[in-house]
């Protein structure tokens, strides 16, 4: 079964700090790992798409790690703002079969950020 | 630059009670989606269309129907509520298949059944 999951379930930081978001997946076979932001009674947004050969991916102050021999990846937020308070889900696309097949997704169940002043 | 917008954001059912869900996107995407999002859990696709008068069944289709009449509208309907349904719909979108591309989500519908 394709399970993702993410560690802390919750984290509090103060303002201006380094985190790192935690996920480990059993996805095959696997296409590509995406994290997305999901502010408080909003749609997530996508912050990157890594595929298997890229290791490293950032987005500003968001930066994705991926070693797809242990099946790991990690977001590093530097200099956290108020801003990011948020939840972070880790979302791993299962190999497509091709046709007019969507592209299985799994999501993790988020990881809830608070950053504190 | 609306994006994927959804109606209504909130509703209150009581049990045995139909609703509709409306999925709008002005992107000209082919694929749709709907999830589903419970406290934790990761969200669960319910169904989802591969464009225009298509639709296929994701992870948990049980008490749902679905329908794409427009390219650009994708609508799910309840036909009779259920507690376990009480949850947040996400109406997403894509371009080309999702294994290869980002999905926008709409804002969500906050959905109690009483």
């Amino acid at each position: 079964k394709n399970q993702v999951e993410q560690s802390p379930q919750s984290l509090i930081i103060l303002e201006g700090k380094n985190c790192t978001l935690q996920c480990n997946y059993t996805v095959s076979p696997f296409s590509n790992l995406r994290w997305y932001k999901q502010d408080t009674g909003r749609g997530p947004v996508s912050l990157t798409i890594m595929t298997f050969s890229e290791n490293t991916k950032s987005n500003g102050r968001y930066t994705a790690t991926l070693d797809a021999d242990t099946k790991q990846s990690s977001l590093h937020i530097t200099a956290s703002q108020l801003s990011d308070s948020a939840s972070y889900i880790c979302v791993v696309s299962a190999g497509d079969a091709g046709g007019t097949s969507y592209g299985k997704l799994t999501f993790g169940q988020g990881t809830i950020l608070t950053v504190h002043p | 630059n609306a994006g994927v917008t959804q109606t209504p954001k909130f509703r209150v059912l009581k049990t045995g009670q139909s609703m509709t869900l409306l999925c709008a996107q002005d992107m000209n995407h082919e694929y749709m989606y709907w999830y589903r999002q419970d406290p934790g859990m990761g969200l669960r696709l319910i169904h989802y269309s591969v464009g225009e008068g298509t639709t296929a069944k994701g992870e948990v289709p049980d008490g749902y129907n679905v329908s794409r009449l427009k390219k650009q509208n994708f609508l799910l309907g309840l036909e009779s509520a259920a507690p376990s349904q009480t949850s947040v719909y996400f109406c997403a979108s894509s371009y080309s298949p999702v294994a290869k591309n980002i999905q926008y989500f709409g804002a969500g519908t906050r959905l109690s059944v009483l």
